[in-house]
């Protein structure tokens, strides 16, 4: 019963590397999706997926890449990180069609700090 | 930009009273809306669902007004586990059924 997996749960990375946040499901989604989240604002969507194959921009796609190989995983790549992209990072994944009563499954969670 | 605005907070109320907080969203034409609970350094997860004629889950009462678009939460006899941030969210239709996120209200419950 795992849900939604996302790794790593910590990072701190150097102003210039790069790294890739894994995430993956086990629910079958078509939809899958990643947040950051500041504080004092909500969730903002980086990318996101409608199936294998197909990725596209949400509101803040700057500096990240992502890929969808499988229906399973759904990786995020910074590309090369800076100071204004440490945030906390939620993976999300939901059946494609979202109505009352549906509801979006997240990952714990990946706290990155860029220094 | 699609908004979706709530006030931060924090409410401090004390154990045992009744707290409402309202949420507006800017889209007429968004369809679905939703209260998400956020414990501090954790996911969101869903509180409830919120539905046109309004509904009721135990001390959770969730309001939807079209006409002045704006939804609401209302937690009667609160608990010192109530203590979290509400999310406001709403399915938006015209951004191919993204979900647009309020900040989070601050709910501080003491005993």
């Amino acid at each position: 019963n795992a849900g939604v997996t996302q790794t790593p749960k910590f990072q701190v990375l150097k102003t210039g590397q790069s790294m890739t946040l894994q995430c993956a499901q086990d629910m079958n989604h078509e939809y899958m999706s990643w947040y950051r989240q500041d504080p004092g604002m909500g969730l903002r969507l980086i990318h996101y997926s409608v199936g294998a194959g197909i990725t596209d921009q949400g509101e803040v796609p700057n500096g990240y890449n992502v890929s969808r190989s499988t229906t399973e995983d759904f990786p995020l790549r910074l590309l090369s990180a800076a100071p204004s992209q440490t945030s906390v990072y939620f993976c999300a994944s939901r059946p494609r069609q979202f109505r009352s009563g549906n509801t979006i499954y997240f990952g714990e969670g990946s706290w990155l700090t860029v220094v | 930009r699609k908004e979706v605005e709530q006030d931060p907070g924090p409410f401090n109320v004390p154990e045992g009273a009744t707290v409402a907080f309202n949420c507006t969203y800017s889209n007429s034409a968004s369809q679905s809306f939703f209260w998400y609970r956020q414990d501090c350094r954790k996911e969101p997860k869903l509180l409830m669902s919120v539905y046109s004629s309004g509904n009721e889950d135990g001390r959770f009462t969730a309001q939807l007004n079209r006409a002045s678009q704006y939804i609401s939460l209302l937690i009667r006899d609160s608990k010192l586990s109530d203590s979290a941030t509400y999310l406001c969210v709403v399915n938006d239709l015209d951004s191919n059924y993204q979900l647009i996120w309020g900040a989070g209200t601050k709910l501080i419950i003491k005993p």
